[in-house]
């Protein structure tokens, strides 16, 4: 089945340093990808949706400046957490789109656990 | 008011015991993902369905889209089906239609 993959699954960082996190599809191709923030305890909060080509679309209040995103190959999905503060440790996950029968089913990548000291 | 609202929150059951949870929406949908999140985070995908019913192993799926309503099913429950259960809505069939969660249901099976 459809694989998304997510590195580094744990990054501990010092505050004020940027932290890249990669997310992959596998064995197949996603023009769109979708970064979430995960608080404990909480459900999956959409950051933004990235496109392939083009500039990401951040949902509101999330900072573009901090939370940069670039979709480089029809593969590739990156997430950077520029100047990283400790506010910013949570559990960071990407999902990939792939069509299904008559839809496009989500297919989610296994996450990052970031932690800014 | 949340779109996607699921219960119960939280759940205990003994192993063996039949599990259901529910997920109402109030937004039309194209589809309907029921995910699956254990302790170390991973999701997985348990169903995506629009309509009827799905059934995989012990797990059991149905929506009824009128009532806009759906219930994730588990029979024969087992400590290994401990996890967080999460409703997920998608607008329109497009790539890049996101999903709208639901809370997620915390589900503790007991020997």
């Amino acid at each position: 089945g459809a694989v998304v993959s997510q590195h580094p699954s744990r990054v501990i960082c010092k505050s004020g340093t940027s932290v890249k996190i990669e997310c992959r599809s596998l064995d197949f191709q996603a023009t769109t990808m979708f970064w979430y923030r995960q608080f404990p305890k909480k459900s999956l909060m959409l950051m933004a949706t990235s496109n392939e080509g083009s500039k990401a679309t951040y949902e509101q209040g999330v900072e573009k400046d901090k939370f940069l995103i670039n979709h480089a190959s029809l593969t590739l999905s990156t997430l950077t957490v520029t100047s990283a503060h400790p506010e910013d440790s949570s559990f960071y996950i990407c999902s990939a789109p792939r069509m299904g029968l008559s839809n496009y089913e989500q297919y989610f990548g296994p996450g990052t656990r970031l932690t800014v000291t | 008011k949340n779109e996607v609202e699921q219960s119960p929150q939280n759940l205990t059951a003994q192993e063996g015991e039949f599990i259901t949870i529910n997920c109402s929406y109030s937004v039309g949908i194209s589809a309907l993902h029921w995910l699956q999140q254990h302790p170390g985070g991973g999701i997985v995908s348990l169903f995506m369905l629009s309509s009827g019913k799905k059934k995989h192993g012990r797990l059991i799926a149905t929506i009824n889209i009128q009532e806009k309503h759906s219930s994730l099913h588990i029979t024969a429950s087992h400590p290994r089906d401990s996890a967080v259960y999460i409703c997920a809505v998608k607008g329109d069939t497009g790539t890049a239609s996101k999903l709208t969660f639901g809370t997620g249901t915390r589900l503790q099976v007991t020997l």
